[in-house]
């Protein structure tokens, strides 16, 4: 089945630098990836929605220039939180459209901002 | 996306059969049914999905309602690794076009007994 690679599994940032995660579609090419953000004990909300060679598409209330979203080939997209602060502490997840339409998930990326 | 309403939570015991149910009331004729579920910690993984007839895979089994206006997840002989939020979710569209990232609700967090 279709597997979508997402790294690093974990990372722990200094408050005010910048931290990239990237997401890789591993046996199928994604046009259309998307990436999500997790609190403790709340469900995933949509962040944003990343297209290969357009701009990416933000959620209400999610900032563009602080979430910088580059999806520049059809198996790669990144998320790069900048200038983190500790409210950014979260569980980020992508996921891509597979070839048939499905929605498969990366195993998430534990960020913690001190 | 049409919303959907799950309980919060349920228990059964390891190897009894565990049904769960998602209401979803304002389904419209072209939404899918999906469900996937969240392991602590991990993406979300696909389970199940359909559109108006039962459907099984080796995972579960997804019973439709035939208003479409309710459906239950089945799963025949839960195992301790089941232990899961379960989220039931609408999508307008599984193959073909449409690129909507997936609304998720709370989910039922599913606990199993050993």
């Amino acid at each position: 089945g279709a597997v979508v690679s997402q790294h690093p599994s974990r990372v722990i940032c200094k408050s005010g630098t910048s931290v990239k995660i990237e997401c890789r579609s591993l046996d199928f090419q994604a046009t259309t990836m998307f990436w999500y953000r997790q609190f403790p004990k709340q469900s995933l909300m949509l962040m944003a929605t990343s297209n290969e060679g357009s701009k990416a598409t933000y959620e209400q209330g999610v900032e563009k220039d602080k979430f910088l979203i580059n999806h520049a080939s059809l198996t790669l997209s990144t998320l790069t939180v900048t200038s983190a602060h500790p409210e950014d502490s979260s569980f980020y997840i992508c996921s891509a459209r597979d070839q048939a339409g499905g929605y498969t998930f990366g195993s998430g990326t534990r960020l913690t901002v001190v | 996306d049409a919303k959907t309403t799950q309980p919060n939570s349920m228990e059964s015991n390891e190897e009894e059969p565990v049904h769960l149910p998602c209401n979803h009331s304002t389904i419209s004729g072209t939404d899918y049914i999906h469900w996937y579920r969240q392991l602590p910690s991990q993406g979300p993984e696909y389970v199940i999905h359909g559109l108006t007839s039962n459907v099984n895979n080796r995972m579960a089994s997804l019973a439709i309602a035939e208003d479409r206006k309710s459906s239950t997840l089945i799963l025949h002989r839960a195992t301790l690794r089941d232990a899961a939020v379960y989220y039931c979710i609408l999508s307008e569209m599984y193959s073909g076009g449409g690129a909507d990232g997936l609304t998720f609700g709370k989910g039922t967090h599913l606990i199993i007994q050993p």
